[in-house]
């Protein structure tokens, strides 16, 4: 079946560190792919999603480029910032005819940006 | 600017007990899921609906129960809780399936003693 493996966290990384979260990915057909961001607290917010292949999701500096010859969905960020200490979950969405597009997570990883 | 919310925040039950989790969007949207995460595991889809009157079984269904009499409410029922069940439960909903996100309510956090 559809399966999402990111790298395993926590990562700890100064301010104005380049920031990459690997994610992979297995699926039959063409899965739309995201990246969720979850603060304390909080519930889950899409940070950025691409629909094909070599689509590139971007939003708050943060990219990903959808890799279909590698399976891959990177999360990059070339300088975080303290604020963006978080949860971050990479999700790939089945889709099945009508029956809703059901997202498959990974088991997401948390960053820790110290000053 | 509602968009999902849940109620309550927090529960403790006891074993054995029962509780509805509420789950109401104003986004007007279709489509609409109940997750769990535990810890370490992301999250999981427990059920999920395209529509008033049409639910379906997710990932990890066992030990709960949905209904969707309306466009804006999708209720989580436990029967008979069990510690197994001790987790964070999140409702979204999207317009659409596959290509649009879901947007997430603030999740319950649930503990069974």
């Amino acid at each position: 079946g559809n399966s999402v493996t990111q790298m395993e966290g926590p990562v700890t990384l100064s301010e104005e560190a380049f920031l990459t979260i690997n994610c992979t990915y297995t699926a039959t057909g063409y899965p739309s792919l995201f990246w969720y961001v979850q603060y304390p607290g909080e519930g889950l917010q899409l940070l950025l999603k691409a629909t094909k292949a070599d689509d590139k999701g971007s939003n708050k500096g943060f990219e990903a480029t959808y890799r279909k010859e590698t399976t891959s969905f990177h999360l990059e960020k070339g300088s975080v910032q303290v604020s963006d200490s978080a949860v971050y979950f990479c999700a790939l969405s089945e889709i099945k005819g009508n029956q809703g597009g059901k997202l498959i997570f990974g088991q997401g990883t948390e960053l820790s940006v110290k000053p | 600017n509602a968009g999902v919310t849940q109620t309550p925040k927090f529960r403790i039950l006891k074993i054995g007990q029962s509780m509805t989790l509420q789950c109401t969007q104003d986004m007007n949207h279709n489509y609409m899921y109940w997750y769990r995460q535990d810890p370490g595991m992301g999250l999981k889809l427990i059920y999920y609906s395209v529509g008033a009157g049409i639910t379906d079984k997710g990932e990890v269904p066992n030990g709960y129960n949905v209904s969707r009499s309306t466009t804006e409410d999708f209720p989580l029922r436990l029967e008979l809780a069990a510690p197994s069940q001790t987790s964070v439960y999140f409702c979204a909903s999207s317009y659409t399936s596959g290509y649009q996100p879901q947007h997430f309510g603030d999740g319950t956090r649930l503990s069974i003693l």
